[in-house]
Parts: structure tokens; C-alpha cells; sequence
């Protein structure tokens, strides 16, 4: 069974940093494409980036390009979401998500849990 | 950036109706286009992908037609467990793959 485990919520502080994960099993966690989306309170769907972990290959969402880092470590089929420096805007819920490879193009088939992050001082 | 208008925003349908929902797309995706199934507290589900193609496990009174710019998730006979927030995606070589804001559909 495909499965895709994420991380426990999180309560930070503006300016920490965090990184949150997501654990893959029930399939080759390195042959499929990874993406990361976010979920502000009572809002839509926003893609956050993805990541190939058989060679890291990264893309980002142009307009959020540099407030987050996307990482994988294939040795333990797990990708990774990290901030430097945590803003209060970053409160959301944010889902990891494997690509459907019947595809050419990023369509979600399995998602994670969630992992919410709220950001308060 | 390709944007992705639903409507209406809400939806308000009785169980054993039919519902119809639209998606419209601000330039041409062809049939890159799939329907997201989001119930409070879970994560999104897919229903459909390449317009009109059901995915693994979904009822067949959810059906997806369309084309270009203009596509509709229609669901033939509303069942209690259908009562949720639906978003379309287009899907194009990244980074042009958006969704849309979401429809929410309530008895």
C-alpha cells in the first residue's frame, strides 16, 4: 500500500527555523516525483515546489522561490520542506504529495496526512 | 501564470440531485485538467485527470467533460458523502500548473 507519512503539527515563533518531513513507503520512493503544497487557513491549493529524489532534481514556485528549501534523502525515502526564518504568513497546512506517473505533467495520486504549522509569537 | 477560475463558489444541492461544476481557464490547457476531491480535515483526493478520465476507485456518477478553456465536474445523483470542496488543476510543464479556488458543494 502506497503510503506517504508526514511530520507532526508545529507551533514556532517568527524567525525560527523548521524543516518538516514526509515518509514514503509501499512503493520506489525514488523513482516518483515529490511535491509540497500549502494550505492557508480556509484557502485553496498552492504549489509550494517538487522534488525528483532519484537526483534531487528541485523546481519551486517562482512567486515563493526562496522562502522555503526542498530536499530528499533517498536512503530513508523521505522529502523534506525547510524554512530559515519562520513568518507568521507561514501558518498553513502543508501537504506532501507523490506524482501520478500515468501522467506527463504534476498530478497528485497519494497525499500525506498534513502537517500544520502555526507561526505566533 | 495560467488562472483558474471556478464557479459558483458555493453550490447548494439536495442528496439524489445533480450537481454541475464549472472550471474555466484564462488561456487554452487542452485536456490537461483534473478535479480534486477536499473533505474537512483531509488531505485532497483525485478524481478525475485528463478531463474526463475517472480515477482508481471513483464512482462512476462523477463525470468530467471539456476542453481548451471550459470544463464541468458533474455529479449525476448527490450522495451524503459528497458533500465537500472541489478544486480543478490544470497540469503543464512545471511551473505552470495551478489550481483553482475551490467550490464548495453543501446540502
Amino acid at each position: 500500500e502506497v503510503q506517504l507519512v508526514q511530520s507532526g503539527a508545529e507551533v514556532k515563533k517568527p524567525g525560527e527555523s523548521l524543516k518538516i518531513s514526509c515518509k514514503g513507503s509501499g512503493y520506489s520512493f525514488t523513482n516518483f516525483w515529490i511535491g509540497w503544497v500549502r494550505q492557508m487557513p480556509g484557502k485553496g491549493l498552492e504549489w509550494m515546489g517538487v522534488i525528483y529524489p532519484g537526483d534531487s532534481d528541485t523546481r519551486y514556485n517562482p512567486s515563493l522561490q526562496g522562502q522555503v528549501t526542498i530536499s530528499a534523502d533517498k536512503s530513508i525515502s523521505t522529502a523534506y520542506l525547510q524554512w530559515s526564518s519562520l513568518k507568521a504568513s507561514d501558518t498553513a497546512m502543508y501537504y506532501c504529495v507523490r506524482r501520478f506517473s500515468a501522467l506527463q505533467y504534476f498530478v497528485g495520486d497519494y497525499w500525506g496526512q498534513g502537517t500544520l504549522v502555526t507561526v505566533s509569537s | 501564470e495560467i488562472v483558474m477560475t471556478q464557479s459558483p463558489a458555493t453550490l447548494s444541492v439536495s442528496p439524489g440531485e445533480r450537481a454541475t461544476l464549472s472550471c474555466r481557464a484564462s488561456q487554452s490547457v487542452s485536456s490537461n485538467l483534473a478535479w480534486h476531491q477536499q473533505k474537512p480535515g483531509q488531505p485532497p483526493r483525485l478524481l478525475i485527470y485528463g478531463a474526463s478520465t475517472r480515477a482508481t476507485g471513483i464512482p462512476a456518477r462523477f463525470s468530467g467533460s471539456g476542453s481548451g478553456t471550459e470544463f464541468t465536474l458533474t455529479i449525476s445523483s448527490l450522495q451524503s458523502e459528497d458533500f465537500a470542496i472541489y478544486y480543478c488543476q490544470q497540469y503543464n510543464p512545471w511551473p505552470s500548473n495551478t489550481f483553482g479556488q475551490g467550490t464548495k458543494l453543501e446540502i
